[in-house]
C-alpha cells in the first residue's frame, strides 16, 4: 500500500527564517510526486511536480527536491503570506495518495 | 472561464438522507477524482474515474456512490450508509503532470 508521511505536522517560523518540510514515501512505481499549498477552506493549489531522484524545481521562495525515498520543500526567507498547509502527494498509476500536510505559520 | 466547479459550497443534511455533490469540469480532462478531507488529516480517496462510464473505488468508498455518464461531470452521492459524512469534499481532475482541484464542498450532518 502506498504511504506518504509528512513532517513536521506544524511549523512556526519568524519572517525571514528559512526552513524545510519533509515528505517521505513508499510507493510501487512512482509516476510523480506533487506539492500543493492549501489555504483554510479552499481547494489545494498546485505548486510542483517532480518525477525522478535528483530533480529540483523552484517558485519564488519555494524549492522542491526529490530523492528515491523522500522529498523536501525548502522555504527561503518566508513571509507571512507563505502561511498555509503544504500537502505532498505521490502518484502510482491513476491513484494519488496524500500525506496529512504540514501547517506553516510565518510571524511578522 | 476554465476550471472545476463544485456545488453547492455548503450543504446541510439530515441523518438518513442521501445528498449529491456536483463536480463539473471544462478542462477536457479524462481522469476525475473525489477526495474527503477531515481536520488534521490528509486527503483520502473516495472514488476515481479514468474514462467515461468507468470508475474505481478508492480507499474509503463505503457509503458513497458515483457516476460518470459524461466526460465533464462526476457527481458524488453521500448515502445514508455513510456513518460520519460531515467533512470537506474535494473534486479533482488529472491531465499530464498536474492534478487540479475544485474549491470544495462542505457537508454537515444535522
Amino acid at each position: 500500500e502506498d504511504q506518504v508521511t509528512q513532517s513536521p505536522e506544524a511549523l512556526r517560523l519568524q519572517e525571514g527564517e528559512s526552513s524545510s518540510l519533509n515528505c517521505s514515501y513508499t510507493v510501487s512505481g512512482l509516476r510523480g510526486l506533487f506539492w500543493y499549498r492549501q489555504d483554510p477552506g479552499k481547494g489545494p493549489e498546485f505548486l510542483f511536480t517532480l518525477y525522478s531522484a535528483g530533480e529540483e524545481k523552484e517558485k519564488e521562495r519555494l524549492k522542491a527536491t526529490l530523492t528515491k525515498k523522500e522529498s523536501f520543500l525548502h522555504i527561503t526567507a518566508p513571509k507571512p503570506e507563505d502561511s498555509a498547509t503544504y500537502l505532498c502527494a505521490v502518484q502510482a498509476n491513476y491513484k494519488l495518495s496524500f500525506g496529512a500536510g504540514t501547517t506553516v505559520t510565518v510571524r511578522a | 472561464d476554465g476550471g472545476i466547479t463544485q456545488s453547492p459550497k455548503y450543504l446541510f443534511r439530515k441523518e438518513g438522507q442521501n445528498v449529491t455533490l456536483s463536480c463539473e469540469q471544462n478542462l477536457n480532462h479524462d481522469a476525475m477524482y473525489w477526495y474527503r478531507q477531515d481536520p488534521g488529516q490528509g486527503l483520502r480517496l473516495i472514488y476515481y474515474s479514468q474514462i467515461v462510464n468507468d470508475f474505481q473505488k478508492g480507499d474509503i468508498a463505503e457509503g458513497y456512490s458515483v457516476s460518470r455518464e459524461k466526460k465533464e461531470s462526476f457527481p458524488l452521492t453521500v448515502t445514508s450508509a455513510q456513518k460520519n459524512p460531515t467533512a470537506f469534499y474535494l473534486c479533482a481532475t488529472h491531465s499530464g503532470n498536474t492534478i487540479y482541484f475544485g474549491e470544495g464542498s462542505w457537508l454537515t450532518v444535522v
